[in-house]
């Protein structure tokens, strides 16, 4: 079964400060890289997304993420935090072989960010 | 536009019953994937359908069943329920199932099923 892993459980700024968060997979072929966040009290929300092209990737509200194939890594960044980032940030991976469950997500455990005004 | 809708958003069962959870699509979505987020990690896959066929399933026993209707509406059946499943099932929807790999998939808010 393919992993992910999502390295920090909690992450704790004040607002302004700089976020990046650690994004791991294990599975060697072709894939399909998401982060997704859930704010309090709501659905999980697509921030971006990487299929193919440009390793570097922009989402909605700011946030970037990089793929880097050789570390097997999709970081999500963003270089200001805002109080209304305050969320749970989820790292999910397709794998887009052919034949593959294209249906099929795996998650990270998620990262709970907590921004102080 | 109306999202991904799934009901009921809370229920309490107990040990043995059966649960049935329903979830409709975005409009023009053929794809239904149902996952289960146990409290404190990410969601886990349990079945994918499309065209109102089982395209994947995930590692979980037979007590869990699913299926699509030909208005691509999906239920996720649970029977003999035990307390490990008590958790928050979550519904996808996307675009397609096989062709159109760029189709990212959306969520529903769950269902939140406790067991007693």
């Amino acid at each position: 079964a393919q992993s992910v892993s999502q390295h920090n459980h909690h992450v704790i700024l004040s607002e302004a400060a700089s976020l990046e968060l650690g994004c791991n997979y294990s599975y060697g072929g072709t894939v399909n890289l998401f982060w997704y966040v859930q704010y309090p009290g709501q659905h999980l929300q697509l921030l971006l997304k990487y299929f193919s092209g440009d390793p570097l990737v922009k989402g909605i509200k700011g946030f970037e993420a990089e793929f880097i194939k050789s570390k097997f890594s999709f970081n999500l960044r963003k270089p200001s935090v805002q109080w209304s980032d305050t969320a749970e940030y989820f790292c999910a991976v397709r794998v887009a072989d052919r034949g593959s469950t294209l249906g099929r997500l795996y998650f990270g455990r998620g990262t709970q960010l907590t921004v102080w005004p | 536009d109306a999202g991904v809708t799934q009901s009921p958003t809370h229920l309490i069962k107990t040990r043995g019953q059966h649960v049935t959870l329903r979830c409709s699509p975005i409009s023009g979505h053929k794809s239904v994937s149902w996952y289960q987020q146990v409290l404190g990690q990410g969601p886990q896959f349990i079945f994918q359908y499309y065209e109102k066929e089982e395209r994947g399933r995930g590692n979980f026993p037979d007590r869990f069943s699913a299926r699509q209707f030909p208005n691509y509406s999906s239920e996720l059946n649970v029977n003999a329920l035990l307390l490990g499943d008590s958790a928050l099932y979550l519904c996808a929807s996307s675009l397609s199932g096989t062709g159109g790999r760029s189709q990212p998939q959306h969520f529903g808010d769950g269902t939140r099923l406790s067991i007693l």
